[in-house]
């Protein structure tokens, strides 16, 4: 029983290149979300997808794009990276929004961008 | 000021200590969560409640809704707890807000 897998756990990419940071769950639910952790902050909302088939802004969105590929996969872009854009990146899910279930999260992946 | 504040930052405790992080929130929530984030990185999940009180072993976590307060606590605590706890607050629907952590460290 895997939970959430995130790949990669780590990268370093060069300022301007993209890439897609990929998020699998296993567990049949409906909410996924992609959040940032930066030292000194709590964990921010980049995008979630409430249920299959849409997804929505959260926090802090620019410079990123999602694709909620099916159920089980939500993945995170970055066009064109940038150096403020080096920071934890954790996808994590939930069987319904967070009110009324706990929420899985991957291990994360620990972006540097030079 | 954050929505979500949590105290202390940072805490030293000596092996079977009991152990409170405090967690306040500025507004009205339909539900908290705390969190366990290890060394390596990654976060479990330890609780979520929206009244009243749950426990599991030797972790106990506690919510007052009218004074928008949280405690976690550690009873007889050990160098494997060890970890950053972050509280986390949502008002429903699929976001929340998170605390920005408490540091523990537990000696043996």
């Amino acid at each position: 029983n895997a939970g959430v897998t995130q790949t990669p756990k780590f990268q370093v990419l060069k300022t301007g290149q993209s890439m897609t940071l990929q998020c699998a769950q296993d567990m049949n639910h409906n909410s996924m979300y992609w959040y940032r952790q930066d030292p000194g902050m709590g964990l921010r909302l980049i995008y979630y997808s409430a249920s299959e088939g849409t997804t929505d802004k959260g926090e802090v969105p620019n410079g990123y794009n999602v694709s909620r590929l099916n159920k089980r996969e939500f993945s995170l872009r970055l066009e064109s990276a940038a150096p403020s854009q080096t920071s934890v990146y954790f996808c994590a899910s939930s069987p319904l929004g967070h009110s009324n279930t706990e929420a899985f999260f991957g291990q994360g992946t620990r972006l540097t961008v030079v | 000021k954050n929505e979500v504040e949590q105290s202390p930052q940072n805490l030293t405790a000596q092996e079977g200590e009991f152990i409170t992080i405090n967690c306040s929130y500025s507004v009205g929530i339909s539900a908290l969560h705390w969190l366990q984030q290890h060394p390596g990185g990654g976060i479990v999940s330890l609780f979520m409640l929206s009244s009243g009180k749950k426990k599991h072993g030797r972790l106990i976590a506690t919510i007052n809704i009218q004074e928008k307060h949280s405690s976690l606590h550690i009873t007889a605590s050990h160098p494997r707890d060890s970890a950053v706890y972050i509280c986390a607050a949502t008002r429903g629907g699929s976001r929340l807000t998170f605390g920005e952590g408490t540091q523990l460290t537990v000696n043996p």
